[in-house]
């Protein structure tokens, strides 16, 4: 079975900090993402990466950024925490096999900005 | 653009009743079609999914038909348990875009 293990499940940092989340598979599939969830508005895209060194802004990319340096490691940054972050935060992972595959979630990390 | 559009919740029912969550899209091409069910404390788990008109996907009682004339993709179940208790998303796949509804939650009661 595909895993994908983010580092925390529970992150309460302070606005102002610059805050990591990683995430990692182990099924060396090639394209990653980072999503939010917020209730009402369900799972939207911050940034996601084909491959190595690449990296593509989903559709909320502001005030975050990403490195992909392992082929395995997606991590999400947040440069300069603010309230507004506080979110549910999702990392998957999908094999590149065409539009009929799904993808593969981590249990979350719930970051809270004080 | 691509998108999904999905009853809104939250969802009420009893232990054995029967359980319909409507999920309509709007896409360019032809998608896959996924419902995915998120546990509380966990990430998203994929239910089911479909991958061309008229295919019916089905997993643990659940059910959902591909219905491109309707641009349609309802999931649907018998007779629901407690342990049914989730928020279910549905989602459509096209091109590498993947698009989710906004979660439709679902409590079923003793």
């Amino acid at each position: 079975d595909v895993k994908v293990t983010q580092s925390s499940r529970y992150l309460v940092k302070r606005t102002g900090e610059k805050v990591f989340l990683e995430c990692v598979q182990d099924m060396d599939h090639e394209n990653m993402f980072w999503y939010r969830q917020d209730p009402g508005l369900g799972l939207r895209l911050i940034y996601f990466s084909y491959d190595v060194k690449m990296k593509e802004k989903g559709d909320i990319p502001e005030g975050y950024s990403v490195s992909r340096e392992k082929k395995e490691r997606f991590s999400l940054i947040l440069e300069s925490a603010s309230t507004n972050q506080t979110s549910m935060y999702l990392c998957a992972s999908i094999t590149p096999g065409g539009s009929n595959q799904p993808q593969h979630f981590g249990d979350g990390t719930r970051l809270s900005i004080l | 653009g691509n998108s999904v559009t999905q009853m809104e919740g939250p969802v009420t029912l009893s232990e054995e009743a029967f359980l319909t969550i409507n999920c309509t899209y709007t896409a360019t091409g032809y998608p896959s079609l996924f419902w995915y069910v998120q546990y509380p404390g966990e990430g998203l788990q994929l239910l089911l999914k479909a991958t061309k008109a008229d295919d019916k996907g089905s997993n643990k009682g659940f059910e959902a038909t591909y219905r491109k004339e309707t641009t349609s993709f309802h999931l649907e179940k018998g007779s629901v348990q407690v342990s049914d208790s989730a928020v279910y998303f549905c989602a459509l796949s096209l091109n590498n875009d993947m698009r989710f509804g906004a979660g439709t939650r679902l409590t079923v009661k003793p």
